[in-house]
């Protein structure tokens, strides 16, 4: 069964930095892309920052670009996201999802990590 | 950024009955488009692609339609199992956008 699970979520202050990751298992990690999604109830879905399938191709949404960096680890089967200079408009849930296609197809995701970014 | 856009934003309807929601794209996407369903609790489940193909798995009473701007997803006779809120999203042009959501209910 492909299943992702997310951790590293938690409060944190304006200014602040947190580290996201994901444990993946039940399909071959480094055949696939990789994206971080995100859900608040103000903005809905936000796709976040992708990472292909070696590496090679990294980018980011412009809301996150100079301060999120996304990462993977394929001798560990793990996606990362280093999160820096948060601001209270990065608080959502982080998803962390499969893109099965390399064409954004996310499927499936994990269940998510809530980053809540307040004063 | 393409913007995607659904309506309606939520819908209350009675078991068996047929349910349409739409998304509308604010440039042509051919039909680079995806369905998701959130039941709530849970992360989102990829349902549809290329807007019109189901997802191994998914019940047939699942359709999706459209192609360039307009795209519909129709649930032919409801069922309790599907209280979701829908979200359509679109992977033609970087980035990938999604629709704000249709909250489905039961009434």
């Amino acid at each position: 069964e492909v299943q992702l699970v997310e951790s590293g979520g938690g409060v944190v202050r304006p200014g602040g930095s947190l580290r996201l990751s994901c444990a993946a298992s039940g399909f071959i990690f480094d055949d696939f892309g990789m994206s971080w999604v995100r859900q608040s109830p103000g903005k809905g879905l936000e796709w976040v920052a992708g990472i292909s399938w070696n590496g090679g191709i990294i980018t980011y949404a412009d809301s996150v670009k100079g301060r999120f960096t996304i990462s993977r680890d394929d001798a560990k089967n793990s996606l990362y996201l280093q999160m820096n200079s948060l601001r209270v408009e990065d608080t959502a849930l982080y998803y962390c999802v499969r893109d099965r296609t390399e064409n954004n197809w996310f499927d499936p995701w994990g269940q998510g990590t809530l980053v809540t970014v307040s004063s | 950024d393409i913007q995607m856009t659904q309506s309606p934003s939520s819908l209350s309807a009675s078991v068996g009955d047929r349910v349409t929601i739409t998304c509308q794209a604010s440039q042509d996407i051919n039909n680079y488009l995806n369905w998701y369903q959130q039941k709530p609790g849970k992360a989102p489940k990829f349902l549809i692609y290329d807007a019109s193909n189901l997802e191994k798995g998914v019940p047939s009473r699942f359709s999706g339609s459209g192609s360039g701007t307009d795209f519909t997803l129709t649930i032919s006779s409801l069922q309790p199992e599907d209280i979701a809120t829908y979200y359509c999203q679109q992977y033609d042009n970087f980035p990938p956008t999604f629709g704000q959501g249709t909250k489905l209910e039961i009434k």
